[in-house]
């Protein structure tokens, strides 16, 4: 069926500090996990992913935390910079063929 | 960089139109989809795609219609456009890997 829209939650950080970003998501099942960001005008673009054996992942600035037993996930960006500022998606996969199921939503406003 | 491209970026069209937005990947990807999304809110799946003469409808109810000849090429048609159309359109596609990768968007906005 169709969802209700939601107005997405902000994050305002101070330029510099480490900015965290929450989701919580449905499916115990899932086997992995992807964050995306986007900025405004733009599409969505990937940023990390996570399988569901793993419990932390490591990239460029990023790092993404996964507690299964909350189900929740968590993207980490150290030393916040104002490229940084965009909307941020973590999204779970609905079925083998590939859909997504997207979450809310996180404005990250990155203040100098 | 993902190579899926969306055309126009940007429409102002009037009431009662018929138009089509274009989305094109040389990614030889199978799976391809359409999202709509307000400004500010979620993404919800319209349509999808998981190769050639294979189209779906996705969560969210809408008027508009896709089709699929070619492997590269997935557009969505809106045959009388409304005010309530008013959105941005995102495309994108997805091969065995689990990432999609997303189009520009579309921004269609019906007076």
């Amino acid at each position: 069926g169709e969802s209700v829209g939601l107005h997405l939650p902000t994050l305002s950080v101070q330029e510099g500090d480490n900015s965290i970003i929450n989701c919580a998501y449905s499916n115990s099942a899932s086997d992995y996990f992807i964050w995306y960001k986007q900025e405004s005008g733009k599409g969505p673009q990937f940023i990390i992913d996570i399988r569901s054996n793993m419990d932390k992942r490591q990239g460029q600035r990023v790092t993404v935390l996964l507690n299964k037993t909350v189900k929740h996930l968590s993207l980490q960006i150290a030393a916040t910079q104002p490229g940084d500022s965009a909307v941020y998606f973590c999204a779970e996969p609905r079925d083998s063929w590939g859909k997504l199921q997207f979450g809310a939503g996180t404005q990250v406003v990155v203040t100098p | 960089e993902a190579d899926i491209y969306q055309t126009p970026r940007y429409l102002v069209i009037g009431t009662g139109k018929k138009i089509t937005l274009e989305c094109s990947q040389t990614m030889g990807h199978d799976k391809m989809y359409w999202y709509q999304q307000d400004p500010g809110m979620e993404l919800h799946l319209i349509h999808y795609s998981y190769g050639v003469n294979s189209t779906e409808k996705g969560d969210l109810s809408s008027e508009s219609t896709v089709s699929r000849i070619r492997t590269e090429h997935f557009p969505l048609t809106l045959e009388s456009a409304r005010p309530s159309h008013t959105s941005q359109y995102l495309c994108a596609s997805k091969d065995r890997d689990h990432e999609q990768y997303f189009g520009p968007g579309t921004r269609l906005t019906v007076t």
